[in-house]
C-alpha cells in the first residue's frame, strides 16, 4: 500500500487566492512526522512545514498551514494569498524512520 | 541558508565512466545521510541510507556495487555511480537531519542538498 497519497497531479490557483493541496498517509506507527516540501524548477527541495503525530494544534509557518486530521490520516497543505513564486511541485512526506514521499502536486499560480 | 551542500550540481559523462557526487552537512554533524534519485516529473526514490563509520543500507532493487556509498566523516557522504550508463541519467539528491538531542527520529526535519543532475551520454 502507498504510504503517502497525493491525488492531485496538477492544481491551478489565481494569484492572491488560497489553495489546498491534499495528502493522505498510511501508517500503523503511533509516532510519526509529516512534512511538506516545495520543489521549484531548480530542483532543490525546500522544507515548508512539519506536523508531529502527537501535536495537538495544526502547524503554521507564515502563509503555510497544515490541516492535520489524524483520524482521517490526512495532512493537507493550505497556502494562503498565493504568489507567482509559489508555482512549483509540492511533496508531502511522512517519516517513521525513513522518509516516504508522495508523487507530488504541480501547482501553477495564475496572474 | 542552505544546511546541506552537494557537488557537483551538474555532470555530463561518457558511458562507462564513474562519477562521484559529494554531500556535505554544513555546520552540523550528520551520522546519517540519505541518497535519493528522481526521474523527471516523478517523486523521490530512496536509494540508500548512509551511516558514518559503517556500511550503507540499500533499498531493495538498488545495486550496491553500482552505487557505492562512503560516509567517510560526520560531515561528508559520497555516492559513486560506477560504470555509468545512459539509464543512470537522473537527478540525485542527498539529505541529512540536524540532530536534536532527545528528540525522536520522526521529529527531525530532513534538509536536502541542491541536487546533482547526471547525464550519461
Amino acid at each position: 500500500a502507498q504510504k503517502i497519497t497525493q491525488t492531485q497531479p496538477g492544481m491551478f490557483v489565481q494569484e492572491k487566492e488560497a489553495v489546498t493541496l491534499d495528502c493522505t498517509y498510511d501508517t500503523s506507527d503511533p509516532s510519526y512526522g509529516l512534512f511538506w516540501y516545495k520543489q521549484p524548477s531548480s530542483g532543490e527541495m525546500i522544507f515548508l512545514i512539519y506536523q508531529g503525530s502527537y501535536d495537538q494544534q495544526n502547524a503554521t509557518e507564515g502563509r503555510y498551514s497544515l490541516n492535520f486530521q489524524k483520524a482521517r490520516k490526512s495532512a493537507n497543505l493550505v497556502i494562503s494569498a498565493s504568489q507567482l513564486g509559489d508555482s512549483a511541485m509540492y511533496f508531502c512526506a511522512m517519516r517513521e524512520y525513513q522518509f516516504y514521499f508522495g508523487t507530488g502536486t504541480s501547482l501553477t499560480v495564475i496572474p | 541558508g542552505a544546511v546541506v551542500s552537494q557537488h557537483p550540481s551538474w555532470v555530463i559523462c561518457k558511458s562507462g565512466t564513474s562519477v562521484k557526487i559529494e554531500c556535505r552537512s554544513l555546520d552540523f554533524q550528520a551520522t546519517t545521510m540519505f541518497w535519493y534519485r528522481q526521474f523527471p516529473k516523478q517523486s523521490l526514490m530512496l536509494m540508500a541510507t548512509s551511516n558514518e563509520g559503517s556500511k550503507a543500507t540499500y533499498e531493495q532493487g538498488v545495486e550496491k556495487d553500482k552505487f557505492l556509498i562512503n560516509h567517510a566523516s560526520l560531515t561528508l557522504s559520497t555516492l559513486t555511480v560506477t560504470s555509468a550508463h545512459p539509464e543512470d541519467s537522473s537527478f540525485y539528491i542527498c539529505s541529512a537531519s540536524i540532530p536534536v538531542p532527545g528528540s525522536l527520529a520522526e521529529r527531525e526535519t530532513q534538509y536536502f542538498g541542491p541536487g546533482t543532475r547526471l547525464l550519461v551520454l
